[in-house]
């Protein structure tokens, strides 16, 4: 059974920096690319930011790019996103989704870490 | 980028019913489409792939069409479980985008 389970979120002001993680299990991780995905209090979901299965290709939405780095640990099955700068507009519940095998569609995603940026 | 418009907003129907949900690209993505459905307090389940493809262990009543800008997912009798909400998301070209959403309600 393919589990992703999002840690890391909390509590952070506006300027501050949280790491957020997502273990997986279930599935042949190091032959998947991976995605994290928001969703805004109420709101719709907005993709955030992509990584390839060797880590190699990282992509990222234009509202986070140059504040927040996708990276994995293929030896721990585990996906990270690293936030700096964060905003305001940054609050959200941060999803883990794995790739399916055909195109950038997510065929399983985890429960979710609420971040909230508060001042 | 890509911007996705679903339509409508709110669908209210009956159960039993028929719903049809649209989904339209503002520019060509192929196929290259997937749907999903989100509960209160739940992760996005996803739907269908590329289009038409139904996902592991989707029911046959979810139907996805369309190619090109113009998308329409279908659910031929809407049972209890099926009042969501329902995503569309291209992933032809970076970045990834989603569509608004369409909030399926019981009429």
């Amino acid at each position: 059974e393919v589990q992703l389970l999002e840690s890391g979120g909390g509590l952070v002001q506006p300027g501050g920096s949280l790491r957020l993680s997502c273990a997986a299990s279930g599935f042949a991780f190091s032959s998947y690319a991976l995605a994290w995905v928001r969703q805004a209090p109420g709101k719709g979901l907005e993709w955030v930011s992509g990584i390839s299965s060797g880590g190699e290709g990282t992509y990222y939405a234009d509202s986070v790019k140059g504040r927040f780095t996708i990276s994995r640990d293929n030896s721990k099955n585990t996906l990270y996103l690293q936030m700096n700068s964060l905003r305001a507009d940054d609050t959200a519940v941060y999803y883990c989704a794995k790739v399916s095998g055909s195109g950038w569609s997510f065929d399983y995603w985890g429960q979710g870490t609420l971040v909230i940026v508060f001042s | 980028e890509i911007v996705m418009t679903q339509s409508p907003a709110t669908l209210s129907v009956s159960p039993g019913e028929r719903a049809t949900l649209s989904c339209r690209a503002s520019q060509s993505i192929s196929s290259n489409l997937a749907w999903y459905q989100q509960k209160p307090g739940q992760a996005p389940r996803l739907l269908i792939h590329g289009a038409s493809t139904r996902a592991t262990g989707i029911p046959a009543s979810f139907s996805g069409s369309g190619s090109g800008t113009e998308f329409t997912l279908t659910i031929s009798s809407l049972q209890s479980e099926d009042f969501a909400v329902y995503y569309c998301q291209q992933y032809h070209n970076w970045p990834l985008t989603f569509g608004g959403g369409t909030k399926v309600e019981i009429k």
